[in-house]
This record gives C-alpha cells, sequence and structure tokens, in this order.
C-alpha cells in the first residue's frame, strides 16, 4: 500500500534562508508526487506535481522538487524564503487515475522575521 | 477555468443534528470528487470519492453518507453529529493525476 513520511512536524527558519522539507514515500509502481501548501484556515493549493520525465521540477512560488527513485524521496525545497511562505506543507503519493492518493501527516513551516 | 466552492465556509451544529455540506465544481465535466475531513493539526482523511453520479465509495465506515446527485455536485451528509466529527472538511476534484482543494467548511459540535 502507497504511504507518505514527512520526517519534520515542525520547522522553523529565518526569512531569506534556504528551506528543504523532506518527503519520503512508499509505492508500488511509478509514483505521481505532490506538494501542497495550506495557510490556516484555507483549503490545500497545488505547489508543484512530477509525473515523469526530469526528476527536478518547478513549481509555483519559487518552489522545486527532486524526485530521487533510489532514495524513494521528493523534498521541496526553496533557495530563499519569504515570511508568506509560513504555512502547512504536505507531500502526496497517487496514480494517474487521481482518486488513489495519499497524503503525508505535514510539515508546518514558521518563518522567522 | 475551473473552480470550486463549498459551503457554508463555517457550522457550528449540535450534537445529534444533522448535517449536510455541498460542494459544486464549475469549468470541468465529468470530474472525479473527493471529501476528506482534517482533524486539528492532523493530515487528510479521505472520507468518500466519486467518479460519476450516484458512484460513490467509502473510505471509512462512520456516520457520514456522501451523494452525487448531478454531475459537478458533491455532498456530504449525517443524520446525526458525534463530537468527533468536528473537523475541517475538504472538497477537491480531479480529471487526472492532481486533485484541487476547494476552501473547507469549519464544523464544529457542540
Amino acid at each position: 500500500a502507497q504511504s507518505v513520511t514527512q520526517p519534520d512536524i515542525h520547522i522553523t527558519v529565518s526569512e531569506g534562508a534556504s528551506l528543504e522539507l523532506r518527503c519520503n514515500y512508499s509505492y508500488g509502481a511509478t509514483p505521481y508526487l505532490f506538494w501542497y501548501v495550506q495557510s490556516p484556515g484555507q483549503g490545500l493549493q497545488l505547489l508543484l506535481k512530477y509525473f515523469s520525465g526530469d526528476t527536478l521540477v518547478q513549481g509555483i512560488k519559487g518552489f522545486e522538487a527532486e524526485f530521487k527513485r533510489s532514495q524513494s524521496s521528493f523534498n521541496l525545497r526553496k533557495p530563499s524564503v519569504h515570511w508568506s511562505d509560513a504555512a502547512e506543507y504536505f507531500c502526496a503519493v497517487g496514480a494517474s487515475n487521481g482518486y488513489d492518493m495519499r497524503f503525508g501527516a505535514g510539515t508546518r513551516l514558521t518563518v522567522k522575521p | 477555468s475551473q473552480t470550486i466552492h463549498q459551503w457554508p465556509a463555517t457550522l457550528v451544529q449540535p450534537v445529534g443534528s444533522p448535517l449536510s455540506l455541498e460542494c459544486t465544481v464549475e469549468g470541468t465535466s465529468n470530474p472525479n470528487l473527493y471529501w476528506y475531513r482534517q482533524a486539528a493539526g492532523r493530515g487528510l482523511q479521505l472520507l468518500f470519492y466519486s467518479v460519476g453520479i450516484g458512484q460513490i465509495s467509502s473510505e471509512v465506515p462512520q456516520n457520514l453518507s456522501a451523494s452525487r446527485p448531478q454531475d459537478r455536485q458533491f455532498i456530504l451528509s449525517s443524520k446525526k453529529l458525534l463530537l468527533s466529527d468536528s473537523g475541517f472538511y475538504l472538497c477537491a476534484w480531479s480529471v487526472s493525476g492532481e486533485q484541487y482543494f476547494g476552501p473547507g467548511t469549519r464544523l464544529t459540535v457542540t
């Protein structure tokens, strides 16, 4: 069965510092991988997705993620964090049908001024 | 472009009362539709999904039910709410791999 692990429950970074959020997945076939962001009291917004091809994918808001099959990882990165990036981030794995998606427990990002 | 609506945005209901949450999608046809619940400080739990009108799959047995009376309408219901039904309910849609989420409904059962 597919599953997603986000090892870090809460991360604090200073504004302007780089960010990396970790995600490890378990999936029996070629996974479709996603990162979503959720601001308090809001729905989830898709940041980026990986289906195939180039293992480094670019998303919105300056985020990128790298798919590493050998490590079963799909870590999210941003070179310079802005205060508005403070939110909850969810990694997800799924299939092409869209209705077999599993989410990690989320990582809450706090940005220090 | 596609949009997804949920209402109400917030709801406070007493234990034992009925529930009806509505989700509609615009700008797409025959989407897959989903209901998730997010408890405070926790991840997303898939409750129901639908691949077409009248077709509902339940992921977690509970006192909630879902219906899809129209192609782009998805309803979450309960006959009698429990305290444990409190949470943030999210509707989502997909036509391929990724899902797109609505703004959510905050339900507090008192």
